[in-house]
């Protein structure tokens, strides 16, 4: 049973608006969120995080929300550019640096 | 340049003919795993070493194998491979005390 989810399978934005991509997550250990980004043909790569101690954590234009008592985390992308066209992975650790991943979502960014 | 590497990049084999994936990464990384993705399933862990010689099974582990002889090696063994192992697989590492792990650039096994 999958312990992350990312009921969006895709989502598709206007250059220079903003992509709110949603993560669920069910198991309550869950202390350190992370997102990776993934282009065809390559490995993920590491976007951004944040601890459970935070609510929030900015990187430029990638921005993470945490609510805890939801189980839920978002990562906001403004402004979205082309290149910013990618598949998004959730994925959380309860300390033991093991990664649960959710099934990712594609983000297509319109001209 | 700071990478993991995968070899090779695309395979297809027939059921039952062993095979092996290295994975290798230059960054003296102690912890490494092994991934498959699946459509709709996300990356899921196969295997991971926390150092050398020191191997676990993650959430999918049947019909695979690894070892860790060596802290930059960690390669992924096919036994008796089957048409369900057919996926996308990745190899990742990362340092002592990191969340964040670095993956290679994948691998496409088919087994038909």
């Amino acid at each position: 049973d999958q312990q992350v989810k990312q009921n969006s399978p895709s989502l598709s934005v206007q250059e220079g608006r903003i992509s709110i991509l949603n993560c669920d997550y069910t198991n309550s250990m869950f202390d350190y969120f992370l997102w990776y980004k993934k282009y065809p043909a390559e490995g993920p790569t590491f976007l951004i995080s944040i601890s459970s101690i935070k609510d929030k954590n900015e990187d430029g234009r990638f921005t993470v929300f945490l609510n805890k008592s939801a189980k839920h985390l978002s990562l906001h992308i403004v402004p979205s550019q082309p290149g910013d066209s990618a598949v998004y992975f959730c994925a959380a650790s309860a300390s033991d640096y093991k990664l649960s991943f959710g099934a990712g979502t594609t983000v297509t960014v319109r001209a | 340049e700071a990478q993991v590497t995968q070899n090779p990049r695309y395979l297809i084999t027939v059921t039952g003919k062993k095979l092996t994936v290295t994975c290798s990464q230059n960054m003296n990384h102690e912890y490494m795993s092994w991934y498959r993705q699946d459509p709709g399933l996300g990356l899921r862990q196969i295997y991971y070493s926390m150092n050398v010689e020191v191997t676990d099974k993650g959430d999918v582990p049947e019909g695979y194998k690894v070892s860790r002889k060596e802290k930059r090696n960690f390669p992924l063994i096919l036994e008796s491979p089957s048409p369900n192992q057919t996926s996308l697989y990745f190899c990742a590492s990362s340092p002592p005390g990191a969340y964040e792990q670095y993956f290679g650039p994948g691998t496409r096994l088919t087994v038909t």
